[in-house]
């Protein structure tokens, strides 16, 4: 059964300070892997999708990894804002459409 | 910009009692999705749904639960007896349909439901 898993569980950063965000999963066999942002309240925004055979994707500040056979990848965040301040949850689709997520890691960026 | 949206946004019922929640995905969308996260938990996936049936669904999603797209515009939840482990966000996305590897599914912002 496919597990996800991401460290740290929570995150402190001071604005400005370059981060990365990491999630592993448990089987290699995944379609893709997504990187979601969740704020208190309210919904996931899909932030980077990466196809099983892509090694990364870039969206502005944030660059998303992915090493598929070791089951790892990282979200990096360039020159973090305030506004970064969310919960960025991982999650892998395998067999079907179905999402598989992470715990998540709760970040707090401080001005 | 599109986007799914979900009401209510606080559902408050009494065990035993049956709730509908409801969503509406974004308009050209196939795939329409629940999920749920129980307060400090992971999000969970529960169900999809194309072309008018169930395609996957979870060990969550028995007999309790079911769901329905009643119109054209209109996807729901039906909890035929709630209990109290029911409480939880639920979560409403749909995707395009864009195959397996390329699928972005876009999230409601949540029905919160609790259970008394």
């Amino acid at each position: 059964k496919q597990e996800v898993t991401q460290i740290p569980a929570a995150l402190s950063v001071p604005e400005g300070e370059n981060l990365v965000l990491n999630c592993s999963f448990t089987d290699s066999a995944i379609y893709n892997l997504q990187w979601f942002r969740q704020d208190p309240g309210k919904g996931l925004t899909s932030l980077l999708l990466i196809q099983s055979s892509q090694r990364e994707q870039t969206s502005g500040r944030l660059n998303a990894s992915l090493d598929k056979s070791s089951g790892r990848s990282t979200l990096y965040i360039a020159a973090s804002q305030p506004g970064d301040s969310a919960t960025y949850l991982c999650a892998v689709t395998q067999a079907g459409t179905a999402l598989i997520f992470g715990k998540g890691t709760t970040l707090s960026v401080s001005s | 910009e599109p986007e799914v949206t979900q009401t209510p946004s606080h559902q408050v019922t009494q065990m035993g009692q049956e709730v509908i929640l409801r969503c509406v995905p974004i308009s050209n969308h196939l795939y329409f999705y629940w999920y749920r996260q129980i307060l400090g938990q992971k999000v969970e996936f529960l169900v999809s749904f194309y072309n008018n049936e169930i395609s996957e669904k979870s060990e969550i999603f028995d007999d309790q639960f079911s769901v329905e797209r009643p119109d054209g515009s209109n996807f729901t939840l039906k909890i035929r007896s709630t209990k109290l482990e029911d409480s939880a966000m639920y979560f409403c996305a749909s995707s395009d349909g864009e195959k397996i590897a390329k699928n972005i599914q876009y999230f409601g912002a949540g029905t919160r439901l609790s259970v008394l």
